[in-house]
């Protein structure tokens, strides 16, 4: 089956500096990458995903980047904002509406 | 829009008793629904795919007679915990597929999860 991995477990970073979350995959079938936002207590919330048909996919503040030669998808945030302190998870899946595999999640800190 | 509501939120239950916890999508029907279950700083861990009408899929693990899952209608998934142990303490969450009616049918919506404690 599927196995994820997600590095770091945690990243602090100051107010106004990049975040960048990295995932790796090993179901070389897999082709759709959706990352989720975990806030304490709360549900998980997609923020943003991309297929293995496209290399990038950007949405204001947040990116995503897919290399399917080296099965490893990152996520990218700009400019941090307190409010984007949360648990980030990354999944993996061989179709949109399957079965998704979890990462093991990233605890971002976004110090003012 | 796509709402997917959790009832209890949370429950305390004595080992030995049997908890059903419910999963309803409360704007678009979901004839597929997925059960995770999440250990404090832990990632989501599926449990079983439920799909409306039908048996559902047991992950490799998790014991099925144990974590009875029901999907009788397009808008409620139940999960049942049988003779529950400490053990079984965990945070609960389920997810809904899209069911069309504007929203991607493509994408789980989740639930806001039912922390189970068992003493």
């Amino acid at each position: 089956g599927e196995n994820v991995e997600q590095h770091p477990s945690t990243l602090s970073v100051q107010e106004g500096d990049s975040a960048v979350i990295k995932c790796t995959y090993s179901d070389s079938a897999s082709n759709y990458f959706p990352w989720y936002k975990q806030e304490l207590g709360k549900r998980p919330q997609l923020i943003i995903d991309i297929r293995s048909n496209v290399g990038e996919k950007k949405d204001q503040r947040i990116a995503v980047t897919l290399n399917k030669t080296a099965k490893h998808f990152s996520l990218h945030i700009t400019e941090t904002q307190p409010e984007d302190s949360a648990v980030y998870f990354c999944a993996a899946t061989r179709a949109a509406g399957n079965k998704l595999t979890f990462g093991g999640g990233t605890r971002v800190l976004v110090k003012p | 829009g796509a709402v997917v509501s959790q009832h209890p939120s949370w429950v305390i239950c004595k080992s030995g008793t049997s908890v059903k916890i419910e999963c309803r999508s409360l704007d678009f029907q979901a004839t597929t629904m997925f059960w995770y279950r999440q250990f404090p700083k832990q990632s989501l861990m599926l449990m079983a795919t439920s799909n409306e009408g039908s048996k559902a899929t047991y992950e490799q693990g998790v014991e099925k007679d144990k974590f009875l899952i029901n999907h009788a209608s397009l808008t409620l998934s139940t999960l049942t915990v049988t003779s529950a142990h400490p053990e079984d303490s965990s945070f609960y969450i389920c997810s809904a597929l899209g069911g069309g009616q504007g929203f991607r049918t493509d994408t789980q919506y989740f639930g806001p999860g039912t922390r189970l404690t068992v003493l």
